[in-house]
């Protein structure tokens, strides 16, 4: 089975602050997402990445950036993290981008707070 | 743009009910179609999957059938327990600019009560 792990279930951090969200994926998967989660939203794509060093902004990305420096690992990151920014975080990686029928795989989510 | 619509929650039903959770869309190409299912603290999971019209996706006694004609995708299980409470999303893969995107409707949270 495919694992995608988040570094942290739960994260509390101070406006301002830089924040780092870490995901790692097992499978060689090409793609990885980063998306938030928020209540009566779904799941809003922040940043995707299909290969090593390359990264494509979704549909909400300000205040945010991503690095993927192996394929294995992708990161998204907070410059300076603000009060909605409060959010559960979910990582996903899929096998590729040139078929429409691979599902995307997810970790447990980050339920990260901003005081 | 692409867009999926469901049904808004939250559903609750009673042990052994019959589930219906609708999904509809819009593409402009020819799409592939999820259900996943986000269990209480976890991330989201595939469910079941159809990739082409008239395609019928089953898994863990769920079904939902690929309607290109109603552009619809709903989401259906004959006897409910305990254990389906979770919030379902309903998914659509199509092609964009930079390859295939995955676009979630809003999800809709289920309640069984035993």
């Amino acid at each position: 089975d495919v694992k995608v792990t988040q570094s942290s279930r739960y994260l509390v951090k101070r406006t301002g602050e830089k924040v780092f969200l870490e995901c790692v994926q097992d499978m060689d998967h090409e793609n990885m997402f980063w998306y938030r989660q928020d209540p009566g939203l779904g799941l809003r794509l922040i940043y995707f990445s299909y290969d090593v060093k390359m990264k494509e902004k979704g549909d909400i990305p300000e205040g945010y950036s991503v690095s993927r420096e192996k394929k294995e690992r992708f990161s998204l990151i907070l410059e300076s993290a603000s009060t909605n920014q409060t959010s559960m975080y979910l990582c996903a990686s899929s096998f590729s981008v040139t078929s429409s029928n691979q599902p995307q795989h997810f970790g447990d989510g980050t339920r990260l707070s901003i005081l | 743009g692409d867009s999926v619509t469901q049904m808004e929650g939250p559903v609750t039903l009673s042990e052994e009910a019959f589930l219906t959770i609708n999904c509809t869309y819009t593409a402009t190409g020819y799409p592939s179609l999820f259900w996943y299912v986000q269990y209480p603290g976890e991330g989201l999971q595939l469910l079941l999957k159809a990739t082409k019209a008239d395609d019928k996706g089953s898994n863990k006694g769920f079904e939902a059938t690929y309607r290109k004609e109603t552009t619809s995708f709903h989401l259906e299980k004959g006897s409910v327990q305990v254990s389906d409470s979770a919030v379902y999303f309903c998914a659509l893969s199509d092609l964009g600019t930079g390859g295939f995107k995955t676009i979630f409707g809003a999800g809709t949270r289920l309640f069984v009560k035993a």
